[in-house]
């Protein structure tokens, strides 16, 4: 079973930043969080993943908090293009990817 | 760099037939997963390899789903013989070292069995 609770869905206009929020409460020490996304009809795709830093690479910003119970992924300017299915995943550095069901984000004109 | 080749793209299938997916992964990549996304749900590893080693075949009902990864570089992965329940999308990744990082996923096959 997937380690991490997301909103089922979540919208964006487009140009804004859209924040993706992520609980994973019984994270352990070693655990890292993991972001990918799933375009319509296209496979997974790897966004950015942090294990107590906040992160930042071109496509996004990842946020976790100080007691690692939670992160927020951060799309700074969402585009149409960022219109997909967002999972956050927690594992360890050779464990697999557990998915849930993500957050599906709409971004808007 | 050529991505993650998996073919066909869209099969159909009556229940009880049989059914092949091929999956040719980045150049130099040693792990490959299946996955197996029903509508509406997560990617499920199916199986990992490593080389042609399997390292996890945990979730794989191997009553009817066979994977094999000859010289350690393409797959197959075969259901024998399929049920109504295993329709549903089913993607190979690969990545050069198995770290959860780096898994590079095709685009897809899509089975329906009717």
């Amino acid at each position: 079973d997937a380690k991490t609770t997301q909103p089922p869905s979540m919208d964006c206009a487009e140009g804004r930043a859209a924040n993706l929020p992520c609980n994973h409460s019984t994270i352990s020490g070693n655990e890292y969080v993991y972001w990918y996304r799933q375009i319509h009809s296209q496979g997974p795709q790897y966004i950015i993943h942090g294990l107590k830093n906040n992160e930042t690479n071109e496509m996004a910003s990842l946020i976790i908090t100080e007691d690692r119970k939670s992160s927020t992924l951060i799309l700074p300017h969402a585009t149409l293009r960022d219109t997909a299915v967002y999972y956050c995943i927690v594992s360890n550095q050779g464990g697999k990817l557990i998915f849930g069901q993500g957050t599906e984000l709409s971004v808007k004109p | 760099e050529a991505g993650v080749a998996q073919s066909p793209r869209y099969k159909i299938i009556e229940k009880r037939q049989s059914v092949a997916f091929w999956c040719n992964p980045i150049s130099g990549h040693a792990t490959l997963y299946w996955y197996q996304q029903i509508l509406g749900q997560g990617p499920k590893l199916l199986i990992q390899f490593q080389n042609n080693g399997v390292v996890d075949d945990s979730q794989l009902p191997k009553d009817r789903f066979s994977a094999e990864r000859l010289k350690g570089v393409d797959s197959t992965l075969k259901i024998q013989p399929a049920k109504l329940e295993d329709s549903a999308v089913y993607l190979c990744a690969s990545s050069l070292d198995g770290l959860p990082y780096e898994q590079y996923f095709g685009p897809g096959t899509r089975l329906t069995v009717t």
